[in-house]
């Protein structure tokens, strides 16, 4: 029954080494989000996609960037990943309108040793 | 600017009473949509109750109601009957026509037995 999917629940990787997470969703909506999450704060929007229109966010480091292959699937990517990018990341997906309730996964907790 | 603003960090309440989250927010646009999320230590974020810019009523859902003042933008979330299984992080966000969906900083909320 998992509408939105991520892989994998925790992920652990090196300073500085290339890391891959992925989303998957069953609802075929057309907005898929990624939010940055650390520990008691708020979830940080990175970026978003309507369709295959792609969104940064004027603050997203380079470090990070996201494919969406299809409606299905969206990944992110974190080409050197730093010891402050350890967090949790949220991928969310939506119909479009201000109206329209976002639906998370369960996140992938990121450790950076 | 700070488009969500929660002011209480934390709150406690004694099991079967009502609470108040405090939840004002900013924007210049005629439409838009506020949410309440519910972020258990699990991580996973789970949506709890929707209000539209143009709703003349008070969205419910079950033991959550939002008390939205349009004059003031505020929209609290009242949840009655407060039971262990509510503490919990509760996130306000808001969705304008750009798609995007932001937090407020979160309150952390503690039932009592």
């Amino acid at each position: 029954d998992a509408m939105v999917i991520q892989n994998p629940r925790y992920q652990v990787t090196q300073f500085g080494k290339p890391v891959t997470l992925s989303c998957s969703q069953t609802l075929n909506h057309n907005v898929m989000y990624w939010y940055q999450q650390k520990s008691s704060q708020a979830p940080k929007l990175l970026f978003h996609y309507y369709d295959k229109d792609f969104n940064n966010e004027a603050d997203t480091p380079d470090n990070f960037q996201s494919r969406r292959p299809n409606t299905s699937f969206c990944f992110l990517d974190i080409r050197s990943p730093g010891l402050g990018d350890a967090a949790m990341y949220l991928c969310a997906t939506s119909r479009a309108g201000p109206n329209e309730k976002l639906f998370f996964g369960s996140g992938t907790q990121l450790s950076v040793l | 600017a700070q488009k969500i603003t929660q002011t209480q960090p934390g709150m406690f309440v004694q099991e079967k009473e009502a609470v108040t989250l405090d939840c004002t927010y900013d924007t210049s646009d005629q439409s838009y949509g506020l949410f309440w999320y519910k972020q258990p230590s699990s991580g996973e974020m789970i949506f709890l109750i929707y209000q539209g810019s143009y709703d003349e009523q008070n969205a419910t859902e079950g033991r959550y109601s939002l008390n939205f003042q349009k004059a003031r933008k505020s929209a609290n979330l009242v949840i009655s009957a407060s039971q262990l299984g509510d503490s919990a992080m509760y996130f306000c966000a808001m969705r304008e026509w750009a798609d995007k969906l932001v937090f407020g900083a979160g309150t952390i909320l503690r039932v009592k037995s």
